[in-house]
């Protein structure tokens, strides 16, 4: 398995409070994603990091933000939380030579967040 | 929004059966990509078949892709119970660039002993 690892696994709290989620990753991957996982939606992107420093927006970034000041930590955070933001979410990283994009993502196994 | 859609949404067979999903999306593709998920654990990478691949084999699994009809499928021979999963295939759009992926809804596939 990919060296990857979300804290937290669990985690419940209030509507209002910031959440912040942690990716780590020991594989020296450049790429590193978060998604959330909801049912019925499959996968959608939250936000990306293409680099240390260099992250932008997925398709359901409202409400979130990032930060990767080093490669193996990407840090996930809702400022305020909603109700609708309860979910699961996962981390993934990749590794993308520079003449393909034909490379699979890792997963890590997610943080269930609820949000009451 | 979606880009791809798999089908059918769920899926339930014995053990020893194949099992056959499908996959449509919309836009012109670098790759598509099947994962799987077991309950509480995060995705797992099955199988990646580029845009100029028609059929990939890996072990008990089978992929083909028609561009033409910007679809795919998988298949898994001889199930087990292990196999007992959600499947989902993920698209690399030729207008996304950093390795971005779009997810379908997935599969739910429960194989019975």
């Amino acid at each position: 398995d990919a060296g990857i690892t979300q804290s937290p696994r669990h985690k419940v709290t209030e509507t209002g409070t910031p959440v912040t989620l942690r990716c780590h990753q020991t594989e020296n991957h450049r790429y590193m994603y978060w998604y959330r996982q909801d049912p019925g939606h499959g996968l959608r992107l939250i936000h990306y990091s293409y680099g240390v420093k260099d992250t932008d927006k997925g398709e359901v970034s409202d409400g979130y933000s990032v930060s990767r000041s080093k490669t193996e930590d990407f840090l996930l955070t809702l400022e305020s939380a909603t109700s609708s933001q309860t979910s699961v979410y996962f981390c993934a990283i990749s590794e993308i030579p520079h003449d393909s994009y034909n490379q699979p993502q890792h997963f890590g196994d997610g943080t269930r967040l609820s949000i009451l | 929004s979606q880009q791809g859609e798999e089908d059918p949404q769920a899926l339930s067979i014995q053990e020893g059966e194949n099992a056959t999903m499908n996959c449509s999306y919309k836009t012109s593709i670098n790759n598509l990509q099947w994962y799987r998920q077991n309950s509480g654990r995060g995705l797992v990478h099955l199988i990646l078949i580029r845009s100029n691949e028609r059929e990939k084999h890996s072990g008990r699994l089978r992929v083909t892709l028609d561009t033409s009809k910007k679809s795919s499928s998988l298949l898994i021979t001889a199930s087990r119970a292990a196999d007992t999963a959600s499947y989902f295939c993920a698209t690399s759009m030729t207008t996304d660039s950093w390795g971005k992926l779009q997810f379908g809804a997935g599969t739910q596939v429960v194989v019975t002993p």
